[in-house]
């Protein structure tokens, strides 16, 4: 069966500083890959998926991700992060079935909670 | 254009009492999903609806249940409340439910039972 890791439940970092959110998958199978942000008192927001093609996928506010299928991970990074980035953050799997796989198949990560310090 | 919506924002409610939630899905949006996010638990999937009908349901107990509307805005029903039915209960929307369309969150609904 899938499962879903984020070995850290919390990550302090400085203002401007690199990031490096971990994530680690277990599954037999190909796979989806998702990563969902969460800010303070709000539902989950996308950031950035991977179906297929390139392996580094990136979002419109600067984090990139990238599927190491050898490692099987997808791990989330930005250069440089904001107080603004200040969230919950988390990584999601699920079996690919092409193109009528459903999100009912995805199963989140416990999340990694981000808290940039001033 | 309008997000998906939910009310309440929030609620209280005492054990074996029976609660309903509510959801609007972002316009032209088939379906909906109903998450259960406990604390510390992350994400469960609890219930999913397309096109009026139930197309899958979570590990969740069948006092949890819900329905869509032709309009395909969608209510969750959770019976005989328990304690550790407190959490933020999400729901979201997307195009025909798969993945390779966009998925919409809305912003939760806080239960507390006490």
């Amino acid at each position: 069966a899938q499962s879903v890791t984020q070995l850290d439940s919390q990550v302090p970092v400085f203002e401007e500083a690199p990031v490096e959110l971990r994530c680690n998958y277990s599954s037999s199978v190909s796979v989806y890959l998702f990563w969902y942000v969460q800010y303070p008192n709000q539902g989950l927001q996308l950031l950035l998926k991977y179906l297929s093609g390139s392996t580094l996928v990136e979002s419109i506010n600067g984090f990139e991700a990238e599927f190491n299928k050898s490692q099987t991970s997808f791990h989330l990074r930005k250069p440089s992060v904001h107080i603004s980035d200040t969230a919950e953050y988390f990584c999601a799997v699920c079996e690919s079935r092409g193109a009528k796989t459903s999100y009912d198949k995805v199963i989140f990560g416990p999340g990694t909670s981000l808290s940039v310090i001033p | 254009e309008a997000g998906v919506t939910q009310s309440p924002t929030h609620l209280i409610k005492t054990r074996g009492q029976q609660v309903t939630l509510r959801c609007s899905p972002i316009s032209g949006h088939t379906s909906v999903y109903w998450y259960q996010q406990a604390l510390g638990l992350g994400l469960q999937f609890l219930l999913w609806y397309d096109e009026g009908e139930e197309r899958n349901r979570g590990n969740f107990p069948p006092r949890f249940s819900g329905r869509q509307f032709p309009n395909y805005s969608s209510e969750l029903n959770v019976n005989a409340l328990e304690l550790e039915d407190s959490a933020l209960y999400l729901c979201a929307s997307s195009r025909q439910g798969l993945v390779s369309y966009e998925q919409y969150f809305g912003p939760g609904t806080r239960l507390t039972v006490t």
